[in-house]
C-alpha cells in the first residue's frame, strides 16, 4: 500500500514554463487536495476535489489549474510558472466515508522558479 | 477561512520532559487536528479533537480543548530525540465541509 505518491521530489523551472506535479493515491479516497508550503506561511489551500470531475478553488488557486479524471489522480498544472510559485507543493487525500477525517499526505515537490 | 496560530514558535526541551504547544483561533471549528512533520518529510495525522469533546489521548499524546477559549493545546509526555519535528494545529471551520485551514506550526527541538 503506497499510499499518496508524489512526482516529482524536485524541479527548477525557467519563468514562463509549464509543468504539471503528479498525485496518485492507492486508498480509493474520494477527497483529495493540494497545498502549498512557504516559510513562516504554514500549508496554504490552492484547490481540492471530492471526487472525479468535481473541483474546487482553495485559499490560493490563482496561477494553478487542476482536473480529476479518475478516483486515484489528482494533477496540478502551472501554465506559465513565475517565482511567487516557487514553495514546497503537498498533496493530500482521506476518504468522505464515515467520520474519519484524517489526511493522508505525500512527501512533497520541491519547485524552484528561476 | 482561518487559522490557527500556535505558540510558541519554536521549543527546545531535554529527553525526558514534557512538552506543550498551543493552537488559538477565532471562529467556531468543527474539529481540529494535530499534525506532526518532519524535516524534509510530508505531513503525519497525529490526532483530530471535535468541537464537542475536551481531551483526547494517543500514547504520550495529550490533547485539550477548550472552545470557551478558542484554544487548543498538544502535551508530549516523556520526550525523545525522535519528536524532534514541526507540529501543526489544523482547523475545520463550521460550515465548511471540505477546507482544513493549517496553522503556521511550532518547532520542537528534543535535545539527547
Amino acid at each position: 500500500n503506497a499510499g499518496v505518491t508524489q512526482t516529482p521530489k524536485f524541479q527548477v523551472l525557467k519563468t514562463g514554463q509549464s509543468m504539471t506535479l503528479q498525485c496518485a493515491q492507492d486508498m480509493n479516497h474520494e477527497y483529495m487536495s493540494w497545498y502549498r508550503q512557504d516559510p513562516g506561511m504554514g500549508l496554504r489551500l490552492i484547490h481540492y476535489s471530492v471526487g472525479a470531475g468535481i473541483t474546487d478553488q482553495g485559499e490560493v488557486p490563482n496561477g494553478y489549474n487542476v482536473s480529476r479524471s479518475t478516483t486515484e489522480d489528482f494533477p496540478l498544472r502551472l501554465l506559465s510558472a513565475a517565482p511567487s510559485q516557487t514553495s514546497v507543493y503537498f498533496c493530500a487525500s482521506r476518504t468522505d466515508r464515515g467520520s474519519n477525517e484524517k489526511l493522508f499526505f505525500g512527501s512533497g515537490t520541491q519547485l524552484s522558479v528561476l | 477561512s482561518q487559522q490557527g496560530e500556535e505558540d510558541p514558535q519554536a521549543l527546545s526541551i531535554q529527553e525526558g520532559e514534557n512538552a506543550t504547544m498551543n493552537c488559538s483561533y477565532k471562529t467556531s471549528i468543527n474539529n481540529l487536528q494535530w499534525y506532526r512533520q518532519n524535516s524534509g518529510r510530508g505531513l503525519v495525522h497525529l490526532i483530530l479533537i471535535r468541537s464537542n469533546e475536551r481531551e483526547k489521548h494517543s500514547g504520550r499524546l495529550r490533547v485539550t480543548l477548550d472552545t470557551s477559549k478558542k484554544s487548543s493545546s498538544l502535551l508530549i509526555t516523556a520526550s525523545r530525540a525522535a519528536d524532534t519535528a514541526s507540529y501543526f494545529c489544523a482547523l475545520k471551520s463550521r460550515g465548511s465541509n471540505y477546507k482544513l485551514t493549517f496553522g503556521k506550526g511550532t518547532l520542537l527541538t528534543v535535545n539527547p
